[in-house]
């Protein structure tokens, strides 16, 4: 049972829009940053989004987070074929001392 | 460019022992915290461990007292020495570098990933 929780898939059809969740509490993501993780299938985990909102260099302006109080949220917009790939949230834990995940979210582009 | 290297995967017997390695390159290593994060066979991610460069430690809980995280600055080299292992070890565990120096921070992103060594415990 991971700390943070997702659903654990979405589907969207190509060019309309997904929302991921991430629920946490008030030791994790209540008290810091989420970050967010793209891992296409069969390859290492890629960083899409940080500090909640904050895109690294590369990362197209469709992909947007968000968090409010304890949860936080993944928009990705114009979907895309490739965009179908596991999801996760990630945050310091303050209570745990450890860097927790959420337990991702399957991405099905229709 | 940044690269990770891990290497020390392999097949190993309930209880047995492996020590996993990390090469690290294209950027100055001892100014960044480094983890160990673990994804087993079709399951999520799990952090495993993590260390500042100062040296400073932290584990999971379900690691503690069995594995231990180092540095090796000389070598630019992460490691993980991994005991008593068991099962649900079994994993592909990817070496991953924090921006910052130091654990925790409030900002504890990954912001690279080392392409993972699978660690298999069976018998």
């Amino acid at each position: 049972q991971s700390v943070l929780t997702q659903p654990p898939s979405v589907s969207a059809a190509s060019g309309q829009k997904v929302t991921i969740s991430c629920s946490g509490s008030s030791s994790n993501i209540g008290s810091n940053f989420v970050s967010w993780y793209q891992q296409l299938p069969g390859t290492a985990p890629k960083l899409l989004i940080y500090d909640n909102n904050k895109r690294p260099s590369g990362i197209p302006d469709r992909f947007s987070g968000s968090k409010s109080d304890t949860s936080a949220t993944l928009d990705i917009t114009g979907l895309q074929p490739g965009d179908g790939a596991d999801y996760y949230c990630a945050t310091w834990d303050s209570s745990l001392i450890a860097l927790v995940f959420g337990g991702g979210t399957k991405l099905t582009v229709l | 460019e940044v690269q990770l290297l891990e290497s020390g995967g392999g097949l190993v017997q309930p209880g047995g022992s492996l020590r996993l390695s990390c090469a690290a390159s294209g950027f100055t290593f001892g100014n960044y915290a480094l983890s160990w994060v673990r994804q087993a066979p079709g399951k999520g991610l799990e952090w495993v461990a993590a260390v500042s460069t100062a040296g400073r430690t932290y584990y999971a809980e379900s690691v503690k007292g069995r594995f231990t995280i180092s540095r090796d600055k000389s070598r630019n080299t992460l490691n993980l020495q991994m005991n008593s292992l068991r099962a649900e070890d079994t994993a592909l565990y990817y070496c991953a570098r924090h921006p910052f120096w130091y654990i925790p921070a409030t900002d504890q992103r990954v912001d690279y990933w080392g392409q993972g060594t699978l660690v298999t415990v069976s018998s």
